[in-house]
């Protein structure tokens, strides 16, 4: 089944260790999303690619990076994660900007 | 800019009850689309339905249906009879036809529906 995948689905990072998060995609959708979701909030978007033009939030903080080497896999990269960046993250993709997301099953970030 | 209003923060149910998730939303585009996605307590967002400005006629899918009023700015999900496993947060979102658009969420509403 085509289908978001998102690895690993529980992540456990010390205050200031860079930690990855990786999402892949087998429905060859053109945009990837990756989304910050805090408990009891919407998902916050931090940044989308449209095949490989990068499109950051403006309130995304530098800590955050993200790549996409290729139309299969993105990346999100927190450089130095704080207590306040302990969250769930979304990855979700779309044939097209503007048309419907389809989501992988997200990873819990806990940040000790 | 869009903006997306769900008001109901928490609507609880018996099982069985019909129940109507409000969303009212803004945009000054004419073309634009609406969508619903369900997320249950395993935390994975599920893609339920997607309407475009243009078309205003209602869907109905199974216990599910929604209600599209350009006059109101309003996209309703009713669930017919509703089930425990119909429990879960339910995100009403806007997106514009236009370039790089991307999701406008409202807040949610959390459903819990009891035996």
């Amino acid at each position: 089944d085509a289908m978001v995948i998102q690895n690993p689905r529980y992540q456990v990072t010390q205050f200031g260790k860079p930690v990855t998060l990786s999402c892949s995609q087998t429905l060859n959708h053109n945009v990837m999303y990756w989304y910050q979701q805090k408990s009891s909030q919407a998902p916050k978007l931090l940044f989308h690619y449209y095949d490989k033009d990068f499109n950051n939030e403006a309130d995304t903080p530098d800590n955050f990076q993200s790549r996409r080497p290729n139309t299969s896999f993105c990346f999100l990269d927190i450089r130095s994660p704080g207590l306040g960046d302990a969250a769930m993250y979304l990855c979700a993709t779309s044939r097209d900007p503007g048309t419907e997301q389809y989501f992988g099953p997200g990873t819990r970030l806990t940040v000790t | 800019a869009q903006k997306v209003t769900q008001a109901q923060t928490e609507i609880s149910v018996v099982e069985k009850e019909d129940v109507t998730l409000d969303c009212v939303y803004e945009t000054r585009d004419t073309t634009y689309y609406l969508f619903w996605y369900k997320q249950p307590p395993s935390g994975e967002l599920v893609f339920l339905i997607r309407r475009n400005s243009f078309d205003e006629q209602n869907e109905i899918s199974g216990r599910y249906s929604w209600n599209f009023q350009k006059s109101t700015s309003s996209f309703n999900f009713t669930i017919t009879a509703s089930q425990v496993v119909d429990s879960a947060v339910y995100f009403c979102a806007l997106s514009l036809n236009s370039g790089y658009s991307t999701l406008t969420f409202g807040k949610g509403t959390m459903l819990l529906v009891s035996p």
